[in-house]
Formats: C-alpha cells, sequence, structure tokens
C-alpha cells in the first residue's frame, strides 16, 4: 500500500534561516508524483511545489525547493530564508497510478518560526 | 478572481441530521474531490469526481453522499449514518487527476 512518512511532528526554526521538513514515499509505481503543501491556521492547502518522478531536476518555487532523491524514496521540502508568516503545517502528499491517482497525505509537520 | 468558495465556514448540527456542505469552483477543472481532516492528521478522500454526473468512493466513503450535476459544483452530504462526522471537510479541484490540486477554505462541521 502507497504511504507517505513525515517524521518530524513539530519543527522550530529561527527567522532568515533554512529549514528542512523531511518526507518519505513507498510505491512500486514508476510514474508518480510529490507534492508539498501549507496549512495554515486558517485551515485551507496552499499548493507549494510539485516533483515528477521523471524530472532530472529537482523542483523550486522561490524560496521553496524539493530535494528528490528518488533512490532513498525521500523528498524533503528546504525553505530558505524562514519568515514568520511560514509558521503552519506542511503536507507531503503523494499520488501514483497503482492507487488511482488518488492523493495520499503524510501526517505533517508543523513548522514554527521564531523571531 | 478564480478560485474554490466552501460554505458555510462553520456548520453545527444536531445528531441524526443530514447536513450538506458546498463546494463551488470557476477554475474550469474536470476534477473535484472531498477530503475530511481530523485533529493532528493528515486529509483522507471521502469522494472524487472526474466529470460531471460521475463520482467515485474515496477510503472513507460510508456515511457520506455527493452529487455532480454542473461542472463547477460538488456538494457533499453528511448522513446520519456517518457515524463521527465532526470534522473539518476540505474540498478541492485539479485540471485533471494527475495535477495539482487546489482547495476551498474548508468547513469545519460540529455535531452536537
Amino acid at each position: 500500500a502507497q504511504k507517505i512518512t513525515q517524521t518530524q511532528p513539530g519543527m522550530f526554526v529561527q527567522e532568515k534561516e533554512a529549514v528542512t521538513l523531511d518526507c518519505t514515499y513507498d510505491t512500486s509505481d514508476q510514474s508518480y508524483g510529490l507534492f508539498w503543501y501549507k496549512q495554515p491556521s486558517s485551515g485551507e492547502m496552499i499548493f507549494l511545489i510539485y516533483q515528477g518522478s521523471y524530472d532530472e531536476q529537482n523542483a523550486t518555487e522561490g524560496r521553496y525547493s524539493l530535494n528528490f532523491q528518488k533512490a532513498r524514496k525521500s523528498a524533503n521540502l528546504v525553505i530558505s530564508a524562514s519568515q514568520l508568516g511560514d509558521s503552519a503545517m506542511y503536507f507531503c502528499a503523494m499520488r501514483d497510478r497503482f492507487n488511482n491517482n488518488d492523493m495520499r497525505f503524510g501526517a505533517g509537520t508543523r513548522l514554527t518560526v521564531k523571531p | 478572481d478564480g478560485g474554490i468558495t466552501q460554505s458555510p465556514k462553520y456548520l453545527f448540527r444536531k445528531e441524526g441530521q443530514n447536513v450538506t456542505l458546498s463546494c463551488e469552483q470557476n477554475l474550469n477543472h474536470d476534477a473535484m474531490y472531498w477530503y475530511r481532516q481530523d485533529p493532528g492528521q493528515g486529509l483522507r478522500l471521502i469522494y472524487y469526481s472526474q466529470i460531471v454526473n460521475d463520482f467515485q468512493k474515496g477510503d472513507i466513503a460510508e456515511g457520506y453522499s455527493v452529487s455532480r450535476e454542473k461542472k463547477e459544483s460538488f456538494p457533499l452530504t453528511v448522513t446520519s449514518a456517518q457515524k463521527n462526522p465532526t470534522a473539518f471537510y476540505l474540498c478541492a479541484s485539479s485540471i485533471d487527476r494527475r495535477n495539482e490540486q487546489f482547495f476551498g477554505p474548508g468547513t469545519r462541521l460540529t455535531v452536537l
């Protein structure tokens, strides 16, 4: 069964520093997609970044980058120059064909940025 | 502005009553989804729809029903058969099933 693991229930980072949020996944499919979402306290889910399994370059979107290590089945999110507004829950998700392209979410990591 | 709207933001119902949560999108997306989120947990898929008049059960469909009569709308009914309906409900849409999903602001349902 497809599984997404986020091992860090909570993380703290000093403002302006970089932070890495861990995500490992398990799939037998060779074609899959990895996603990261941010959920502020207001509740909405905000799409941050996407990595396809065949993409040769690590995805980047502004201050967000995805450290994709296919052999290790990890897709860690790196946030550079943390801001106070980055404090939120962060969810890693994956979809693959074996699971009918349903998106499966990890349990999330709560990031707190300290001033 | 294109986006997804859910209403209401907060909903209170008595035990045993059916309740319908609204979800509308003007992004011209074909696929729409309903998720449930419980405190401290990730999202679990309730139902999804790839096209109008078609929908499929997700992992936790029991006690829920949906309809997709229009491309823009995908309402979710929480029936009295749902044993523990108090949760945060999120609606999402995407161009198709492979692409990123965009979410609405959510509805927090509390059953008293």
